[in-house]
């Protein structure tokens, strides 16, 4: 069954370091595309970054880029230079192409990311 | 370009009482899904729309029902509110229907079922 693991509940970082949020995901699809997003305190989920399964080289995006290790079905989320504005929930997310149905994201439980001054 | 807009942002209903909740796309994206936050259940998917036809469906009572209109535009209808139902509903956008297509959601409407 689908499914997406986030085990990170919370993490702590200073301002200006790097931090990796950890991602891992269960399918049976050969396609699929993972997502992250960022929920701050206001609801409103915010897109990050995307990642498809055949993609041969790790997506990036501004500060964000992601540790796409498709062998350890892991697809980890790393926010160079933190700032205080990250401070928020992220969720990784997955969309099968087939047996998922094509716009039903699966979500993770979400890390909430605190940026320390 | 308009982001996904959400209407009311907020809402406080009663046991047995029903609520509509409305959802405008980005313009020129015809998908609509809808997904329920909430802090024990997390984040669970509802429904999508695609031109004006429900597409797929989530694990939710026959009381959670949407549809979509000519324009895109979707509403959301919970009928018998239930305490349970307090939550973030979130809609989310997309121009297509694929694996690979980017999501983008709106504000969210935060109800409270009293």
């Amino acid at each position: 069954a689908q499914k997406i693991t986030q085990t990170q509940p919370g993490m702590f970082v200073q301002e200006k370091e790097a931090v990796t949020l950890d991602c891992t995901y269960d399918t049976s699809d050969q396609s699929y595309g993972l997502f992250w997003y960022k929920q701050p305190s206001s609801g409103e989920m915010i897109f990050l970054i995307y990642q498809g399964s055949y993609d041969e080289q790790n997506a990036t995006e501004g500060r964000y880029s992601l540790n796409f290790q498709k062998a350890r079905k892991s697809a980890n989320l790393v926010i160079s230079a933190s700032q205080l504005g990250d401070s928020a929930m992220y969720f990784c997310a997955m969309r099968e192409a087939f047996s998922g149905g094509y716009n039903k994201l699966i979500f993770g439980a979400g890390t909430r990311l605190a940026v320390h001054p | 370009k308009a982001g996904v807009t959400q209407t009311p942002r907020y809402l406080i209903k009663t046991r047995g009482q029903q609520v509509t909740l409305s959802c405008s796309p980005i313009s020129g994206h015809r998908s609509v899904s809808w997904y329920q936050q909430t802090p024990g259940q997390g984040l669970q998917f509802l429904f999508e729309y695609f031109s004006e036809t429900q597409r797929n469906k989530g694990n939710f009572p026959g009381r959670f029902s949407g549809r979509q209109f000519s324009n895109s535009r979707s509403e959301m209808n919970v009928s018998t509110l239930e305490l349970g139902d307090s939550a973030l509903y979130l809609c989310a956008s997309s121009l297509f229907r694929t694996a690979q297509e980017t999501q983008y959601f709106g504000p969210g409407t935060r109800l409270l079922v009293l």
